[in-house]
């Protein structure tokens, strides 16, 4: 079945530690995205990529990076430059920027600092 | 500046009854504004969507109406059930231009 694998599912992060958070799909989608999600406050883009080597900053990329080495693959890492990182991350895809076909969404991967 | 703004927060329907989701915008080159269903812990999934050429679209009891002039689309649940129990989040974005926009969530329960 095609669809977007989030790993892991559940993430702990000291202070001052830099944490990478998977997502790979196999829908051979052109774009992909990084959401946050708070209690509240929506869904908040992070980063997205239309295409593979290129990407763009969303309304909340500080604190955060990520790279597009391959269509399949949209990693994302969370620096110690976040000053608050707990959340509910959601990975998405969709055919390209301008699709109406809507976005697929993986699981999500919850992060908590302790 | 939120681009979307959805009301209510939170809904408590009784089973059988209508939930009703409004959302507003302000960008009048949005032109595709869907809605998202999501479970607690899972990703949020297309539910229904729909574009200003139309003023209303139905898929089953799940109904969007559009209002191009007041900037205003909502969506409407009939005969609710307990398992449409979730937070459902609309969207917008300009096709061609930009990713979508989401608003800030509506927490449904629906009760028997």
């Amino acid at each position: 079945d095609g669809g977007i694998t989030q790993s892991p599912k559940y993430l702990f992060r000291k202070e001052g530690q830099n944490v990478t958070l998977s997502c790979e799909q196999n829908l051979n989608h052109d774009a992909m995205y990084w959401y946050r999600q708070d209690p509240g406050q929506g869904l908040r883009l992070i980063y997205y990529s239309q295409i593979v080597n290129d990407f763009q900053k969303g309304d909340i990329a500080e604190g955060y990076s990520v790279s597009r080495e391959k269509k399949e693959s949209f990693p994302l890492t969370v620096t110690s430059a976040q000053k608050n990182p707990t959340a509910f991350y959601l990975c998405a895809s969709s055919i390209p920027v301008w699709s109406f076909y809507g976005y697929t969404f993986g699981s999500g991967t919850r992060l908590t600092v302790v | 500046q939120q681009q979307v703004k959805q009301s209510p927060q939170s809904l408590i329907v009784q089973k059988g009854g209508i939930s009703i989701i409004n959302c507003a915008y302000e960008n009048t080159a949005f032109d595709y504004f869907p809605w998202y269903q999501q479970f607690p812990g899972k990703g949020p999934a297309l539910l229904i969507a729909i574009r200003p050429d139309v003023s209303e679209k139905k898929e089953g009891r799940f109904t969007i109406s559009f209002n191009k002039s007041a900037k205003q689309f909502s969506l409407h649940i009939m005969d609710s059930q307990p398992g449409d129990s979730a937070t459902y989040f609309c969207a917008a974005n300009e096709a061609g231009n930009t990713p979508l926009v989401f608003g800030k969530g509506t927490r449904l329960s629906v009760i028997a």
